[in-house]
């Protein structure tokens, strides 16, 4: 158990909907990772936020946002959706501010769109 | 930008037998070398990491990754495999955090499927 929490662990919906997925960090951890797994692009950064601020962005689409709140939990905010959101969604945590950054990831949200 | 290249996308092999699972990778600068493993339905989790100093790095289930610069590579191996390794593998990169601004996102390769068979 890596300490990071995500809910809900399956997810299915219909194109054109909107989601929201939830990532609570391990105990101490400033830093939030959204990443995705998807057979066709594999795992890829999404969106990185430190202490309630974003701090990077990777490839991310439009129609999706993130937010870290004061208690440092995140959501990923998931609309319009298309077949291809399909995926699984993982979030990671670590530690900012000591070097070398180990993240530690969540279990994961899959994500099926129909 | 930094890259990942893992040359296997699967690797077969029997009980007992040696695995290597390579990867290559691209950077423009200094990185932490990472390898990450998936079993089926679950996270990733950290199964070693190069950050500096000895190149050659240990997991505590055997597993052994040596960081070489001149060729950029960061090959996992293990000398004798067991049933309970089938799982996929990934090796990511991140930059070192410096100058002070930058990301310490992971860039990951496309994965090994290591499935190892009695």
């Amino acid at each position: 158990d890596s300490g990071v929490t995500q809910t809900p662990k399956h997810l299915i919906t219909a194109t054109g909907q909107r989601v929201t997925l939830r990532c609570s960090p391990r105990s101490g951890d400033l830093s939030v990772y959204w990443y995705q797994q998807s057979l066709d692009q594999g795992l890829q950064f999404l969106i990185q936020y430190y202490n309630g601020e974003e701090r990077a962005k990777g490839n991310i689409l439009e129609r999706f946002s993130a937010q870290q709140f004061p208690d440092l939990h995140s959501e990923l905010n998931l609309s319009s959706l298309e077949l291809g959101d399909s995926a699984l969604y993982f979030c990671a945590s670590s530690v900012k501010g000591q070097l070398p950054n180990e993240q530690f990831f969540g279990p994961g949200t899959r994500l099926t769109v129909l | 930008a930094q890259s990942v290249t893992q040359l296997d996308s699967q690797v077969p092999v029997f009980e007992e037998a040696p695995v290597e699972l390579r990867c290559n990778y691209s950077s423009s600068v200094s990185v932490y070398l990472f390898w990450y493993v998936q079993y089926p339905n679950q996270g990733l989790q950290l199964l070693l990491k190069y950050l500096s100093g000895s190149t050659l790095v240990e997991s505590i289930n055997g597993f052994e990754a040596e960081f070489n610069k001149s060729q950029t590579s960061f090959h996992l191996r293990k000398p004798s495999v067991h049933i309970s390794d089938t799982a996929e593998y990934f090796c990511a990169v991140s930059d070192t955090g410096l100058p002070q601004g930058g990301s310490e996102k992971l860039v990951f390769g496309k994965g090994t499927k290591l499935t190892v068979n009695p």
